[in-house]
């Protein structure tokens, strides 16, 4: 089993639409969470760290559920520009952080 | 703030070739991390320094493939020689401390090609 899995997509979802993704991890040692998204032929960009209370940044929520091992990535109005690769990073608190191997969104106009 | 930079860009260059990768990551972080990614394969670390010091190049290849980083502002990676199997993006990243509680922050990266 992958220390951490993603479905692959791809996702494809009307402007202005609700989507999610979850991420789910093997390790219950695991401390921090991030999302990063990587738009085709890019460099992996960081969206968003996940805090345990969960954390929202514009229309981006993350949620961490450590009871079930998953972290959660809600975007809101979906737009054009949110077509990208969803990556979730997982870490033990060490200097390995364990990448998933990412969630394509298309967002259709 | 500058970020992560990288250099060069996109590299192409005939099997047997020495290549040369550059990067100079974020001033003040303390940790470096160079990855490869494929298609096939994503993101691999090939290497991790903490303050200029090797601490696990497990993830390097083979022998071809050597890091260094002799200050805080500055690291390499080299292949020689270089062979088509390592036709890959190479991203170096870097982050402020070593507990893996702050995120890493990543250069544009070096498209290689190895013909």
């Amino acid at each position: 089993r992958k220390e951490v899995e993603q479905d692959p997509g791809p996702f494809n979802v009307p402007e202005g639409a609700t989507v999610a993704f979850n991420c789910t991890y093997s390790n219950s040692a695991s401390q921090s969470f991030f999302w990063y998204r990587q738009d085709c032929r890019k460099e992996p960009k960081l969206l968003m760290s996940v805090y345990s209370s969960g954390n929202e940044d514009g229309r981006f929520t993350a949620q961490l559920n450590r009871a079930s091992q998953y972290i959660s990535l809600l975007i809101r109005d979906s737009k054009l520009s949110d077509s990208a690769t969803y990556l979730c990073v997982v870490n033990k608190g060490t200097y390995k952080y364990i990448f998933g191997t990412g969630t394509r969104l298309k967002v259709l106009a | 703030d500058a970020g992560v930079i990288q250099s060069p860009r996109h590299e192409v260059t005939e099997m047997g070739q020495e290549v040369t990768l550059r990067c100079k990551p974020i001033s003040g972080h303390n940790s470096l991390f160079w990855y490869r990614q494929t298609m096939m394969r994503g993101l691999e670390l090939l290497i991790y320094f903490n303050n200029n010091v090797p601490i696990d190049d497990s993830g390097m290849p083979e022998d071809r493939f050597s890091a260094k980083m002799p200050n805080a502002s500055f690291s390499t990676l080299k292949i020689q020689p270089s062979e088509p199997r390592d036709s890959a993006v190479y991203f170096c990243a870097s982050s402020l401390q070593t507990g893996g509680n702050q995120p890493q922050h990543f250069g544009d990266g070096t498209r290689l090609s190895i013909l």
